[in-house]
């Protein structure tokens, strides 16, 4: 299996930053690499799909970079509603692994 | 508007047996691909299980092969999860998702991932 690995584990950040998460794959997944946003109590919503493509309806402060087996997901001028835990998840090889997520707090 | 909704979680003894159901609308069932992801309380996303569009090619994650079982009523526009023999650690909120499978606009690269979930429904595994 694919193992996934995101850093930092929890981030403090204030309104108006810009923060950066990183996400590492034990092996090449090429482009095969997504971002999930998750809210307590709720289902995951898709961000970026295809390392750096913005799903429909979210913000363009989100973008996302990468190749091979290191990506990120850089969130430009946080707003209050970004508060949240963010997965990375590979769709290269079944299973699709995911990240351990990272938890953005507020400073 | 897409609309996934689970349902059949709930409270079930250690060797028991649950059958978790997602409803879904607002898109053409029988073309795509469907997902079983799972998060236990407080933990990460885990993928359990997808099934093809027609419902013959299955895949299922380690833990749960032998024990879970997925199909799809496509006339129904159903996904269906069997859990059998279901473990303490079974516990967690299960999420349907939708596959989609598509190419970017160069067409040369292609694109993989879950663009509808479900709500989830909470299964407990406990005596």
């Amino acid at each position: 299996d694919i193992q996934m690995t995101q850093s930092p584990s929890s981030l403090s950040a204030s309104v108006g930053d810009r923060v950066t998460i990183t996400c590492r794959a034990s092996q090449t997944i090429t482009s095969y690499l997504n971002w999930y946003q998750q809210k307590p109590g709720r289902a995951p919503k898709l961000l970026i799909y295809g390392t750096s493509s913005l799903q429909s309806g979210v913000p363009s402060r989100f973008s996302g970079s990468g190749s091979g087996t290191d990506f990120t997901l850089t969130i430009r001028s946080l707003q209050p509603e970004d508060f949240a835990t963010y997965f990375c998840q590979q769709t290269y090889n079944i299973p699709y692994t995911f990240g351990q997520g990272t938890k953005l707090e507020i400073k | 508007e897409v609309q996934l909704v689970e349902s059949g979680g709930g409270l079930v003894q250690p060797g028991g047996s649950l059958r978790l159901s997602c409803a879904a609308s607002g898109f053409t069932f029988r073309s795509y691909w469907m997902h079983w992801v799972r998060q236990a309380p407080g933990k990460g996303l885990i993928w359990v299980s997808r099934i093809g569009s027609d419902g013959s090619s299955t895949d299922y994650a380690d833990f749960v092969k032998g024990r879970f079982t997925v199909s799809r009523d496509n006339a129904k526009s159903t996904l269906y999860l069997q859990m059998n023999s279901l473990r303490a650690e079974d516990t967690a909120v299960y999420y349907c998702a939708k596959f989609t499978y598509s190419y970017d606009t160069s067409g040369r690269r292609a694109l993989r991932y879950f663009d509808s979930w479900g709500q989830g429904t909470l299964v407990t595994v406990s005596s």
